[in-house]
């Protein structure tokens, strides 16, 4: 049974950083890429960004370059995202996702509040 | 990146109406189309993969077709439930994924 398990929801203040992890089980972690997405209150889905198997290479979307790291920690199935710089712009719910055997598999999501 | 283009933006209908919400990739993707229900604070539900398969679970009511740039989601008899926002995803592999515009059903 395919799991993406993410962290809880977080409040930050507006320049400050957020990291979001995402724990993965029930398929080969190291086999696939795991991508992150967006959606602001209102909005739909905007994809960030992802990172490979191996985790030694990563693909950003232009609007999230400089501002966002993806890294993964495959001793403990564990995928990050970090963002930095944050702005009101940033509230939203974060998912991680990742395609296995053309199935679509998302995390449960994790609601990042900017706010002062 | 490839763009979707989906349509209509919003879709007016009745319980038991037939509907039908169509996606244009900018490129051929081959199969790698999903559809998504979305409904608010809940996470994007897998309707359809890779462009005609039912996810497991959802209800034979729904399906999909088409391959390279045209696809479709059909919704045979639309129930209560139903009324939502769907959005259509392209996840051609090594290559960013793109979303549909969307689409809201609402009751006519």
């Amino acid at each position: 049974h395919v799991q993406l398990v993410q962290s809880g929801a977080e409040v930050k203040r507006p320049g400050a950083s957020v990291k979001v992890s995402c724990k993965a089980s029930g398929f080969p972690f190291s086999s696939y890429y795991i991508h992150w997405v967006r959606q602001a209150p209102g909005q739909g889905p905007e994809w960030m960004g992802n990172i490979n198997p191996s985790g030694s290479s990563t693909e950003y979307a232009q609007k999230f370059q400089g501002r966002v790291t993806m890294t993964r920690d495959t001793s403990t199935s564990t995928i990050y995202m970090e963002m930095r710089s944050l702005t009101s712009e940033d509230t939203a719910i974060y998912y991680c996702a990742g395609p296995s055997a053309g199935v679509v598999y998302w995390g449960q999501g994790t609601l990042v509040t900017v706010s002062s | 990146d490839i763009q979707m283009t989906q349509s209509p933006s919003t879709l007016s209908a009745s319980m038991g109406d037939r509907v039908n919400i169509t996606c244009r990739a900018s490129q051929s993707i081959s199969r790698w189309l999903a559809w998504y229900q979305l409904k608010p604070g809940k996470a994007p539900k897998l309707l359809i993969y890779k462009a005609s398969s039912l996810d497991s679970g959802v209800p034979a009511r729904f399906s999909g077709s088409g391959s390279e740039t045209d696809f479709t989601l059909t919704i045979s008899s639309l129930q209560p439930d139903d009324f939502a926002t769907y959005y259509c995803q392209q996840y051609n592999l090594f290559s960013p994924w793109t979303f549909g515009q969307g689409t809201r059903v609402e009751i006519k």
